[in-house]
């Protein structure tokens, strides 16, 4: 069993939907939780971060982390053709970080 | 402030070649990774450097692959004898020593090797 699953996608939806994306893993002694977005031919960079179970918000973005079922989620609202890019959770183990394999976001104008 | 600094940001080798990968971490920032981006897969860790250490090489490859982070100078990535199985985008991230790995770390925009 992989420690991180997230839902590959691809994901294409029209300008100002809402985007909810998922990931779920295995161990429940991870504690730290992130979002990465990576443009196509760019390094990937942190959107947010959250420790404990529940809601964090920045702007647009929140993140939802739910510990008893070890599922979190990525919510952006009012999305912009500028989120399309691919989406990498990330959970902390150790001194690294284990990735999701990406969901590839397209938001179409 | 310049980001993370990577180079070549492409890379091509014939098999059988080596492939050294540079990274230059931002400005204080003393601990260094190495993450690897095979096509349709996520990003694999590979190693964890401070100056002089290798912290946790867990993630590499038994053998051609070693990586060091020496006094001065950037961090080094080095592939022997590449194979095209070695074809990915190797991505260097750097952070801080107070906050480690905690907040997450600033990534490069990579290296794309390409072995022919």
């Amino acid at each position: 069993q992989k420690e991180v699953e997230q839902d590959p996608g691809p994901l294409s939806v029209p300008e100002g939907a809402i985007v909810s994306l998922n990931c779920t893993y295995s161990n429940s002694a991870f504690q730290y939780f992130m979002w990465y977005r990576q443009y196509s031919r760019k390094g990937p960079e942190l959107l947010m971060y959250t420790y404990s179970s529940g809601n964090k918000e920045d702007g647009r973005f929140t993140a939802q982390v739910d510990k008893s079922s070890k599922y979190i989620s990525l919510f952006i609202r009012d999305s912009q053709p500028s989120d399309s890019a691919t989406y990498l959770c990330a959970i902390e183990s150790g001194s690294r970080l284990t990735f999701g394999e990406g969901t590839q976001l397209t938001v179409n104008p | 402030n310049a980001g993370v600094m990577q180079n070549p940001r492409h890379l091509v080798r014939r098999r059988g070649q080596e492939a050294r990968l540079r990274c230059s971490p931002m400005k204080g920032h003393s601990h260094v990774y190495w993450y690897r981006q095979l096509p349709e897969e996520g990003l694999k860790f590979m190693v964890y450097l401070q100056k002089e250490n290798i912290i946790d090489e867990s993630g590499m490859p038994k053998e051609r692959f070693s990586a060091e982070f020496p006094k001065e100078g950037p961090s080094i990535l080095r592939i022997q004898q590449v194979v095209r199985g070695d074809s990915a985008a190797y991505f260097c991230a750097s952070s801080p020593p107070w906050q480690g790995w905690l907040y997450g770390y600033t990534f490069g925009s990579g290296t794309r090797l390409t072995v022919v």
